[in-house]
């Protein structure tokens, strides 16, 4: 079956970094996104990453390892408005994507 | 400048009762998603479309049914609500070709009684 795997709560202070992992299974790979979603919103784009390697956009990159079925997101310099879920999406061979369950990451002063 | 929009926001029912949420996008996007989040906040595709092809999730009810007036739009018919309808619903679209960022609508929050 296909599987993404995130981790379910992260908790961090402003100001610092995270990283925020996700590994996947899929029948085929045709990218890998990240969006945010605060809570009672839309899910909003954040990347997407097809080769191995980061990608940077500002505070926030996204790296990703096709062989090890692995990507992580980091933010830097965390804001108290970066509290949201993150989740991350893998399209498969069918180019449909395939959604983890968000990871809810919690900013603390 | 509204890219995705869904009504209602919010919708309460009866179980039993028929419902239809309505989406439209503004971004002459080909094809348009409809996905339930529920509580637990998997987002679970349900169907996708465009002018050449519906693609169901075959876990979905067939008491859920899109329904396509032209392009810009992609409505949700649900007959005969059952309690486990209870979700957030969001549209969702894309630009054409097979590999793109998809735009998310506000989300409908379905509480069926």
């Amino acid at each position: 079956g296909q599987n993404i795997d995130q981790p379910t709560e992260m908790t961090a202070t402003e100001g610092a970094i995270v990283q925020i992992n996700c590994t996947y299974q899929t029948s085929g790979f045709n990218g890998l996104f990240w969006y945010q979603q605060h809570a009672g919103e839309a899910p909003t784009f954040l990347s997407y990453n097809v080769l191995d390697g980061l990608e940077e956009k500002g505070r926030f990159s996204s790296f990703l390892s096709r062989s090890k079925g692995y990507s992580y997101l980091l933010l830097k310099e965390l804001q108290m408005k970066d509290s949201a879920s993150y989740l991350c999406a893998v399209m498969d061979s069918n180019y449909q994507l395939i959604w983890g369950a968000g990871t809810k990451l919690i900013i603390k002063p | 400048d509204t890219a995705v929009s869904q009504t209602p926001k919010y919708l309460v029912t009866q179980m039993g009762n028929d419902k239809s949420i309505k989406c439209e996008q503004n971004l002459g996007h080909d094809t348009m998603y409809w996905y339930k989040q529920d509580s637990k906040k998997f987002l679970k595709i349900m169907f996708s479309y465009n002018n050449k092809e519906l693609i169901i999730n075959e876990t979905v009810p067939n008491r859920f049914s899109p329904k396509s007036p032209d392009k810009a739009h992609l409505n949700l018919h649900i007959n005969s609500l059952e309690l486990g309808d209870s979700a957030v619903y969001f549209c969702a679209s894309s630009p054409a070709g097979e590999v793109g960022e998809q735009f998310f609508g506000p989300g409908t929050r379905l509480t069926v009684l």
